[in-house]
């Protein structure tokens, strides 16, 4: 158990569709980092916030969007999906702004678009 | 932005040595080299990290040579429950440049008894 936790564990929905997926990072970590891992294009980076602000961004699609909270959990926001958004969503945590550090990784959600 | 290439799969005997290369060729002077180990289904784990020579833990050690353009994870006597995929990651530490972070294309490892 890293200390990570995401919910939902599963969503099915259907296409055109807007979901928001949840992330609690390790008990004192202030970096959240989105990733999404589809079969065809491996572990793919999204986002990352720290303390509560933007600091890095990836192949992330205009779509999607992210916040972090004041109480440091994080939410990925998912709209207009589409069957190419069928995916694992990893959320990861460190202590630190930077990426060098061991980042811990969440148990995932498991996205399918319909 | 360092990017990464390795072996998309290895194959082995429980009991032997593996040695996964992951080749950087442009990393920068403020990366660090980073492997995770990932189990279907389940979110990356961190393994090892280092910036140059030799790390070594409980688990793996991780080989580094002068130039940093390629690193090795050795995992001695492996077992059936390390058949997995194995990404390297280079990322830069440095508070003033939070870079995106690239995982590699993975090897999967497969170990036979």
């Amino acid at each position: 158990d890293s200390g990570v936790t995401q919910t939902p564990k599963h969503l099915i929905t259907a296409t055109g569709q807007r979901v928001t997926l949840r992330c609690s990072p390790r008990s004192g970590d202030l970096s959240v980092y989105w990733y999404q891992q589809s079969l065809d294009q491996g572990l793919q980076f999204l986002i990352q916030y720290y303390n509560g602000e933007e600091r890095a961004k990836g192949n992330i699609l205009e779509r999607f969007s992210a916040q972090q909270f004041p109480d440091l959990h994080s939410e990925l926001n998912l709209s207009s999906l589409e069957l190419g958004d069928s995916a694992l969503y990893f959320c990861a945590s460190s202590v630190r702004l930077a990426g060098d550090n061991e980042q811990f990784f969440g148990p995932g959600t498991r996205l399918t678009v319909l | 932005l360092a990017k990464t290439t390795q072996p998309i799969s290895m194959d082995s005997y429980e009991g032997q040595e593996v040695n996964i290369t992951c080749s950087h060729n442009n990393i920068a002077t403020n990366d660090y080299i980073t492997w995770y180990q990932q189990f279907p289904s389940q979110g990356p784990r961190f393994i090892i990290q280092g910036y140059k020579t030799k790390v070594t833990n409980e688990v793996a050690s991780l080989f580094i040579p002068a130039d940093r353009k390629s690193s090795t994870l050795s995992l001695p006597r492996v077992s059936l429950s390390d058949t997995a995929v194995y990404y390297c990651l280079v990322g830069d530490p440095t508070l003033m440049n939070t870079d995106k972070l690239i995982f590699g294309t993975g090897t999967r490892l497969q170990v036979f008894p």
